[in-house]
């Protein structure tokens, strides 16, 4: 089943413990971001990737870190987490950085940093 | 700077309703807008992408129209199902790599 897959998809940590959230789909796609979703702010675009090594800021992109060295794979790194990084966050993946393509989007990571 | 704007906020109706669900946006300059489906505690599901050539789309109970001059797209569900509960969200592209600028959804209930 073509999906996109985030792990984990509940966590709880606390300020300043590094973490990865992790994020993989199957479907060959070239270009994959990261989105985060806040009430009141909707969503709004962290980073993204137009292939693999190659990277770039979204909208918010601080406080966040994040690598492409397989094609398949985009995890989403938090060096130091802090409270205003609670959020729900969402991988998403398109064939290419093409604008024609649909973008597809993970089930959610919902984190939580006391 | 994209704009996208939904409206209503929230909608309630009884099952078997046709509905609108609205969306309208700022710059009228996008490469396509896409419709999404968002159940509690789980992502995004993609329900139709409309380019910016293009003036609707069907899937099943669903069309999506784009009107690109009036910065407007509209979501049509038609006979409405308590399993069409969920909150519908309208995304543009228009510009940057790929960046959705989402609206902030339409909330839909549909009781039996």
């Amino acid at each position: 089943e073509a999906q996109v897959t985030q792990n984990p998809r509940y966590l709880i940590t606390v300020t300043g413990k590094k973490l990865t959230v992790t994020c993989s789909q199957n479907m060959n796609h070239e270009y994959m971001s990261w989105y985060r979703q806040d009430p009141g702010l909707g969503l709004r675009q962290i980073y993204y990737s137009m292939n693999v090594e190659v990277t770039d800021k979204g909208d918010v992109p601080e406080g966040y870190k994040v690598s492409r060295k397989e094609k398949r794979n985009f995890p989403l790194i938090l060096e130091s987490p802090s409270p205003n990084q609670t959020s729900l966050y969402f991988c998403a993946s398109s064939l290419t950085w093409d604008r024609s393509y649909e973008q597809y989007f993970g089930p959610g990571t919902r984190l939580t940093v006391t | 700077k994209q704009e996208v704007t939904q409206i209503p906020a929230a909608l309630s109706v009884p099952e078997g309703e046709n509905l609108v669900l609205n969306c309208s946006f700022t710059d009228s300059a996008i490469y396509n807008l896409q419709w999404f489906r968002q159940d509690p505690g789980k992502g995004l599901t993609s329900l139709l992408l409309i380019q910016s050539s293009q003036r609707e789309q069907t899937s099943g109970r669903l069309n999506a129209s784009l009107d690109k001059s009036s910065g407007r797209s509209t979501l049509y569900i038609a006979a409405s199902q308590p399993g069409d509960s969920a909150t519908y969200l309208c995304a543009s592209l228009s510009g940057g790599y790929n960046k959705l600028i989402f609206g902030a959804g339409t909330r839909l209930a549909v009781h039996p």
